[in-house]
């Protein structure tokens, strides 16, 4: 079964600067999906980014890029330029291409803080 | 695209009653999953549903939860009778087949006394 950990039950950053989350995942798997999901106070899953294993260009979207390392089953994400807004619960989650799951795995969160 | 849409949003109920819970998934997706998150469990898969047929309800807690899907636009999630250890929030999220990205609803936070 395929886990997915996020040691950072917490992480601070300062307004306009940069911060990166950790993520590893095991599988035996060599072709699946990985995500970053945020959920702010609304509690609303907000899909962040998301990246293909078969592709080893890193996925960027704006300001959120991850840093994905097969080998490593690393799959960090960084936020530059750090927002207000962007405080909340961070959740990197994975599924498997092809078997019948089709369903998530998630990570158990990291609650990111962003100072003024 | 409205997105997914739960029903409702805050349920406050006392041990022992029925709670229905309710989902309209986006429209086209054929994939829907129910999940359950607490502080002590975090993101937990319950079911879901291809075509509107369950796949997977392994995650279902005990008997006392059962999921439908009756049609492509709409599932329910029951919880009978409910006990305050059901008290979590619970998301709906779907999927088109052909896609690899879940959109989640904004979730029911159900309060169990």
């Amino acid at each position: 079964a395929q886990t997915v950990t996020q040691s950072q039950p917490e992480m601070s950053v300062q307004e306009a600067e940069t911060v990166t989350l950790s993520c590893t995942y095991d599988t035996s798997e060599s072709d699946y999906y990985l995500f970053w999901y945020k959920q702010p106070p609304s509690r609303q899953m907000i899909l962040v980014i998301r990246q293909e294993a078969y592709k080893q260009q890193n996925a960027t979207e704006n300001r959120f890029s991850v840093n994905f390392q097969k080998a490593a089953k690393s799959f960090s994400l960084k936020i530059s330029d750090s927002q207000l807004g962007d405080a909340a619960m961070y959740f990197c989650a994975y599924r498997s291409r092809y078997n019948a799951g089709n369903m998530l795995t998630f990570g158990g969160g990291t609650r990111l803080m962003v100072k003024p | 695209d409205a997105g997914v849409i739960q029903s409702p949003r805050h349920e406050v109920t006392e041990m022992g009653q029925e709670v229905t819970l309710r989902c309209k998934p986006i429209s086209g997706h054929n994939s829907l999953f129910w999940y359950r998150q607490t502080m002590m469990r975090g993101l937990e898969l319950l079911i879901y549903f291809n075509n509107n047929v369950p796949i997977d309800d392994s995650g279902m807690p005990e008997d006392r939860f059962s999921a439908k899907m009756p049609n492509a636009s709409f599932s329910t999630l029951k919880i009978q009778p409910s006990e305050p250890r059901d008290s979590a929030v619970y998301f709906c999220a779907s999927r088109s087949l052909e896609a690899d990205t879940q959109y989640f609803g904004p979730g029911t936070r159900l309060t169990v006394l």
